[in-house]
């Protein structure tokens, strides 16, 4: 079965510094990736997604990036955090054959 | 291009009371529709989904929804609920526009609250 793990669960960052999130799935090959942010009382917001090794599409501009070095390893990554990075930030797979996603546990960011 | 809306951000009911979560939809192709529960500091987690087969679907925990064509609806049901129901509520529709990317285009979520 397929599973999909996201670290760390918490982070507190202080402004300026640099973020590195990561998520990985195991038992699937050449999944979708998804990668989602929840600002507080707010929906969903997809940030990027890719459909293969080093393809990525950006849904909203942003001091955000992603990255796919393997084929099932998605990382977000930030240069220098700002408060309104702060939120819950999900990853997601799905088959390419397929449109539903499978949400990782999540990521709680918060900056200072 | 699609999207969807949820009706009332908040719904509150009473355990054993029907609940009815409202989402409609704009396709321009029939869509793939979804239902997720995000339960506090958790990930989504897939109820049911609609992929043009049976109209009416049945999903985990014992709910349902009715795919409705003709008022391009696609409401979540459940005849009766449980405190263990509290949770935030979405519902999905496939991005058809964007072929192979299985992009999902959220509605912006329904809180159930359930009162003992």
């Amino acid at each position: 079965s397929q599973t999909i793990h996201q670290w760390p669960a918490t982070l507190v960052q202080p402004v300026g510094s640099p973020l590195s999130l990561e998520c990985t799935v195991e038992g699937t090959s050449n999944p979708n990736l998804y990668w989602y942010r929840q600002a507080a009382g707010r929906g969903l917001q997809l940030l990027f997604y890719s459909v293969g090794i080093g393809q990525i599409s950006s849904e909203v501009p942003q001091n955000l990036s992603a990255s796919r070095p393997q084929d099932r390893q998605f990382i977000l990554s930030s240069k220098k955090l700002l408060l309104s990075d702060s939120g819950f930030y999900l990853c997601a797979w799905s088959a390419l054959s397929t449109d539903t996603q499978y949400f990782g546990p999540g990521t709680r960011l918060t900056v200072l | 291009a699609q999207s969807v809306t949820q009706l009332g951000s908040h719904v509150s009911v009473s355990e054993g009371a029907l609940v009815l979560l409202r989402c409609n939809y704009s396709s321009s192709v029939p869509p793939y529709l979804f239902w997720y529960v995000q339960y506090p500091n958790q990930g989504l987690q897939l109820l049911l989904k609609y992929t043009s087969a049976a109209t009416l679907v049945k999903g985990i925990n014992g709910f349902e929804a009715e795919f409705k064509k003709s008022e391009t609806s696609f409401h979540l049901t459940k005849p009766s609920a449980h405190m263990s129901d509290a949770a935030e509520y979405f519902c999905a529709v496939s991005d058809n526009g964007s072929s192979n990317t299985g992009k999902l285009i959220f509605g912006q979520g329904t809180t159930l609250q359930v009162k003992p």
